[in-house]
């Protein structure tokens, strides 16, 4: 496609279950992002994928946050044993190697129950 | 890590100027993004500083002095639809990881 494309687009969920955020990150982009915004709060970086390297997992808040790309491509996150403080829409961004803009995906807006 | 300050909430009248400051404190600058983000959608990116000075954009410009950890947003001809979230982004180099820090923007609120 011709953005980035993250599903599902909603996803509630009860508390202690596991969820799976996926995204779709634009054609040839090595660099990908993940971000979570909560209500009225900037976004906070999670982890970051660059090609073959290791990805940086600073931003992870808790090891119930993991996250893969698989072949370079799509990624997705996984949070297990979701908590209420987990609510928060999730977004995911890719930059290419040319300029420096990130293009962001649509987010995928995650409510715990 | 980097600081990232900008104010919360602004107004201006369409038609009008109105500029967002954005000031940040970091050891390995890269770059300063700024994007913008409607209620309810994805940031967009509206501009890329790395050296000092202008950059403009149509109706945009984006000007940055390293030396003195500040930057800010340029909004010509306000519109209603320029009413916005406007995010300051720094990008350091610390670790190798380049990775844009967010501050939590600046809410941006055009009235007739």
């Amino acid at each position: 496609g011709a953005g980035v494309s993250q599903s599902p687009s909603n996803k509630v969920t009860e508390k202690g279950k596991d969820v799976e955020l996926r995204c779709d990150p634009i054609s040839g982009h090595t660099a990908l992002y993940w971000y979570r915004q909560s209500l009225g709060q900037g976004l906070e970086f999670l982890i970051y994928f660059q090609g073959n390297s290791a990805p940086d997992k600073s931003g992870l808040p808790s090891d119930r946050f993991s996250a893969e790309r698989t072949g370079g491509s799509v990624s997705t996150l996984t949070i297990q044993r979701t908590q209420q403080e987990d609510s928060a829409v999730y977004l995911c961004a890719t930059m290419g190697t040319g300029p420096y803009e990130q293009y962001f995906g649509p987010g995928t807006r995650l409510t715990v129950t | 890590g980097q600081n990232i300050d900008q104010p919360t909430e602004m107004t201006a009248t369409e038609g009008a100027i109105v500029q967002i400051n954005c000031t940040y404190q970091t050891s390995g600058f890269n770059g300063l993004f700024w994007y913008q983000q409607h209620a309810g959608e994805a940031p967009t990116f509206l501009s890329y500083n790395v050296l000092d000075g202008l950059e403009e954009k149509g109706r945009f410009s984006s000007f940055l002095s390293r030396s003195k950890g500040y930057s800010y947003l340029l909004l010509k001809e306000l519109q209603m639809k320029d009413s916005a979230s406007y995010l300051c982004a720094v990008r350091d180099r610390t670790g190798g990881s380049y990775i844009p820090t967010f501050g939590r923007g600046t809410s941006l609120i055009v009235h007739p």
